[in-house]
Order: C-alpha cells, then sequence, then structure tokens
C-alpha cells in the first residue's frame, strides 16, 4: 500500500515568517513530488514541483527533496495572510499520483 | 477559457437515483482523472483515462462508471446513488510524459449533496 503521509494541522504561523510543511512517502521507486496549494472551497492548484534531490526555489517557495530519507518538504518565506490554506503533498508512481491527506497552514496577522 | 471545466457545479439528489458530471478539458492533454475529496478533505483517486483508454481504476464501487467519448472529455455516472457519495468531484487532466512528469489541472470540483 503505497502512502504518503503529511501532518494534517492546522499549523500556525506568524505573517513574515518562514512555514515549514513537511511530507513523508512509503515507495523508493515514486518518480515526481508536487505541492498543490488549496484554499478552502476551491480546487487544488499547482504551487511546486519537484524531481530531483535537493532544493528547487521559485519565488517566496522552496520545495527540498531528499530520497534517501523518502521525504519532501515545502518552506514558504515571507508568509502572508493570502497563505493561509491547506497544502497537499502529491506523490506520482507509475501511472498513478497519490495524494496526502493534506496540512492546513494558518498565517496569523 | 476555462482550462478545465465540470458541470455541474452543484448537485443536490435523493437516494437511489441515477446522476452525471460531465467534465471538458481545453489543454490538449492526453490523461484525465476523476477524485473524490471527503468531508475530511482526503482527495482520492477514482480513475484515470489516457487518450480514451482507462489505465486506473481504483476500489470504487461498480455504481460509478466513467465515459471518456474523446480525450478532450470524461464523465462520470452514478447509479443509485448512496448518503456515502455525498462529497466534492474533481476532474484533471495532465499532460505525461517519458520522464513522468505530470501536473494536473484540476476542474472547479462539483459538490454533491445524497439527501
Amino acid at each position: 500500500q503505497k502512502e504518503v503521509e503529511q501532518n494534517s494541522g492546522p499549523l500556525s504561523v506568524p505573517e513574515g515568517a518562514i512555514a515549514s510543511l513537511n511530507c513523508t512517502y512509503s515507495d523508493r521507486g515514486s518518480q515526481s513530488f508536487f505541492w498543490y496549494r488549496q484554499y478552502s472551497g476551491k480546487s487544488p492548484e499547482l504551487i511546486m514541483f519537484i524531481y530531483s534531490n535537493g532544493d528547487k526555489e521559485d519565488g517566496r517557495f522552496t520545495a527540498q527533496l531528499n530520497k534517501a530519507s523518502q521525504y519532501v518538504s515545502l518552506l514558504i518565506r515571507d508568509s502572508q495572510p493570502s497563505d493561509s490554506a491547506t497544502y497537499l503533498c502529491a506523490v506520482k508512481w507509475s501511472d498513478k499520483i497519490i495524494f496526502g491527506k493534506g496540512t492546513r497552514l494558518h498565517i496569523l496577522p | 477559457d476555462t482550462a478545465v471545466s465540470q458541470t455541474p457545479k452543484y448537485l443536490v439528489t435523493q437516494m437511489g437515483n441515477d446522476k452525471s458530471i460531465k467534465c471538458e478539458q481545453n489543454l490538449g492533454h492526453d490523461t484525465m482523472y476523476w477524485y473524490k475529496q471527503d468531508s475530511k478533505k482526503f482527495l482520492k483517486i477514482m480513475f484515470s483515462y489516457n487518450n480514451k483508454e482507462l489505465i486506473i481504476n481504483e476500489t470504487v464501487p461498480n455504481r460509478f462508471s466513467p465515459k471518456s467519448p474523446d480525450k478532450a472529455h470524461l464523465n462520470l455516472h452514478i447509479n443509485s446513488l448512496e448518503l456515502g457519495d455525498s462529497a466534492v468531484y474533481f476532474c484533471a487532466s495532465s499532460q505525461d510524459n517519458l520522464l513522468g512528469r505530470n501536473i494536473q489541472y484540476f476542474g472547479a470540483g462539483t459538490r454533491l449533496s445524497v439527501l
């Protein structure tokens, strides 16, 4: 059974601080890793994707992948109230994408 | 201009009825999906079609039947609706490549309420 695990939260972070979201996955054969953001009542939208070990930066967002530890994380710098949402980690195996249950992030003004 | 559109946005119906949700994508993608998101916000894949062929069929009751008339459309038909079918159903599409990279674009969702 392939699994993607996330802490459900809520994770509360002061405005302007760094928010750190974590995700672990069960299968070493995983190929691709994604972070989606979902606002309440809306559909998921892609924030970041990463395929290789290391860091990938895009604006205020940094995705980190460690395949040896089967761990992927998302850092949000200079957190804004508009970052308050549920963040879904997704992992691709073969033809299938498995989503984690999401972490609710709350940015405190 | 909507990339992935699904209708209806809201669907309220009685137990035992049969209903359909339609999905269309104008991105030229080869693969389309149906996901179910329950009240606990867990997003779970139900079906995946690639070029009109079923490639993923998770453990879903056979009351759920996807139909793909062409690669731009993937409709979901549900027979004999049950209370537990109440959820938000998302359609998505992606363009796979040989490296296995697969960015999914989601529709706005259909909120199904079974009374």
